[in-house]
């Protein structure tokens, strides 16, 4: 059965400082995807990047990055120089080719930017 | 460009009433899925649809109907509120029925069963 654990509850740190979002996955299958979602304050859903288990590059999209590590079945979020507006509640997510569109989410990590 | 339109956004009902929670979207996608989301719990998958006529349950489907009659519609069913139904609940949509496709999701909709 698949599974997402985002052990890190609640992060805050002070602007400017980087900060790194733990995701780990469990899953059998050698077919899957992985996604990282934001739900600021405001309380939307925001997509925010999706890699296949056969792409193992690390992403950058300005300050975001994604480290995917087969190895450690993780992929983790880092924000570089975090700004107050990247606080938010982040979703990392699976889902299993042979799970017929099962997309699981972890629990959530909330991070807080402080001024 | 109205996307995921979930209908209503809040709603409080005693224990025992029924209700039905709409989503509707306009993207012509064919996967469908309603999520519910509690403190600590992150979001967990309830039911889900890969196309019209076609509905499957997720992780936490009890208590809770669906049906896909038409590809735009998926509501949810509470045939019997429970307090442990007060939630957040969310739908979403993709535009195929694989599991490599971006989420779009509605706004949410806050329930409260007393």
């Amino acid at each position: 059965a698949q599974k997402v654990t985002q052990a890190q509850t609640e992060i805050s740190v002070v602007e400017k400082e980087d900060v790194t979002l733990d995701c780990v996955y469990e899953t059998r299958d050698t077919t899957y995807y992985l996604f990282w979602y934001k739900q600021p304050p405001s309380g939307e859903l925001v997509f925010l990047i999706r890699r296949n288990s056969f792409d193992e590059q690390n992403e950058i999209s300005g300050r975001y990055s994604w480290n995917f590590q087969k190895s450690t079945s993780s992929f983790n979020f880092t924000i570089t120089a975090s700004q107050v507006v990247d606080s938010a509640v982040y979703f990392c997510a699976l889902s299993e080719y042979s799970s017929a569109s099962k997309i699981i989410f972890g629990s959530g990590t909330r991070l807080s930017i402080r001024p | 460009n109205a996307g995921v339109t979930q209908t209503p956004k809040f709603q409080v009902l005693k224990t025992g009433q029924s209700m039905t929670l709409q989503c509707a979207q306009d993207m012509n996608h064919e996967y469908m899925s309603w999520y519910r989301q509690d403190p600590g719990m992150g979001l967990r998958l309830i039911h889900y649809s890969v196309g019209a006529g076609i509905t499957d349950q997720g992780e936490v489907p009890n208590g809770y109907n669906v049906s896909r009659s038409t590809t735009e519609d998926f509501p949810l069913r509470l045939l019997s509120a429970a307090p442990s139904q007060t939630s957040v609940y969310f739908c979403a949509s993709s535009y195929n029925g694989k599991p490599s496709g971006e989420l779009f999701f509605g706004e949410g909709s806050r329930l409260t069963v007393l």
